[in-house]
């Protein structure tokens, strides 16, 4: 089993709509939480962070994190075809091992 | 704004050749990464750095080393590249134990 675990999608939506992306963890020792969006052909960039429990909102952007169901979520509204691209979800345990690890990511489309 | 730069974009080697990946950060982190990802699989760590001449493993490291001579550049080297290390490699840096900022990335082919 991963560690972390992200359904790979693809995910389709028209635009406007409200999308939800998910990972599920196994590790209860991570406490930092984070989103990256990845556009194709570029590097990841940090979209959301976290650090435990509870939600984070910017913008059309929420982040939420459920440490008792090791669950964390991305909610995404009024959704736009610029947001179509691959979402990663990563995490660390802040101390000891200094390195992120990643769910495999879910791919979006927003259809215009 | 961080700044992580790869020294190429795309990279087409033979088996057997020996190649080096760079990657030079701006933002004077510690922590410095190298990631690859493949279809499916997602990122998966190769080797990280968190100080000048130190080097960890990470999950996947065989075939591969690292060399970090100065604070803000850290290489990656195949030794001997092989058909099984075409992959999209991702270097990273960050300060602390939860911070991650990535390059473009550089899509190597090995034929």
């Amino acid at each position: 089993q991963k560690e972390v675990e992200q359904d790979p999608g693809p995910l389709s939506v028209p635009e406007g709509a409200i999308v939800s992306l998910n990972c599920t963890y196994s590790n209860s020792a991570f406490q930092y939480f984070m989103w990256y969006r990845q556009y194709s052909r570029k590097g990841p960039e940090l979209l959301m962070y976290t650090y435990s429990s509870g939600n984070k909102e910017d913008g059309r952007f929420t982040a939420q994190v459920d440490k008792s169901s090791k669950y964390i979520s991305l909610f995404i509204r009024d959704s736009q075809p610029s947001d179509s691209a691959t979402y990663l979800c990563a995490m660390s345990e802040g101390t000891g091992r200094r390195a992120l690890t990643f769910g495999s990511g879910t791919r979006l489309q927003v259809q215009p | 704004d961080v700044k992580v730069t790869q020294s190429s974009r795309y990279l087409v080697k033979r088996t057997g050749e020996k190649v080096f990946l760079e990657c030079v950060q701006d933002m004077d982190h510690e922590n410095m990464f190298w990631y690859r990802q493949d279809p499916g699989l997602g990122l998966r760590l190769i080797y990280f750095s968190y100080d000048v001449k130190m080097k960890e493993k990470g999950d996947i490291p065989e075939g591969y080393s690292v060399s970090r001579e100065k604070k803000e550049r850290f290489s990656l080297i195949l030794e001997s590249a092989s058909t099984n290390q075409t992959s999209m490699y991702l270097c990273a840096s960050g300060r602390g134990a939860s911070q991650a900022f990535f390059g473009q990335g550089t899509r190597l082919t090995v034929v």
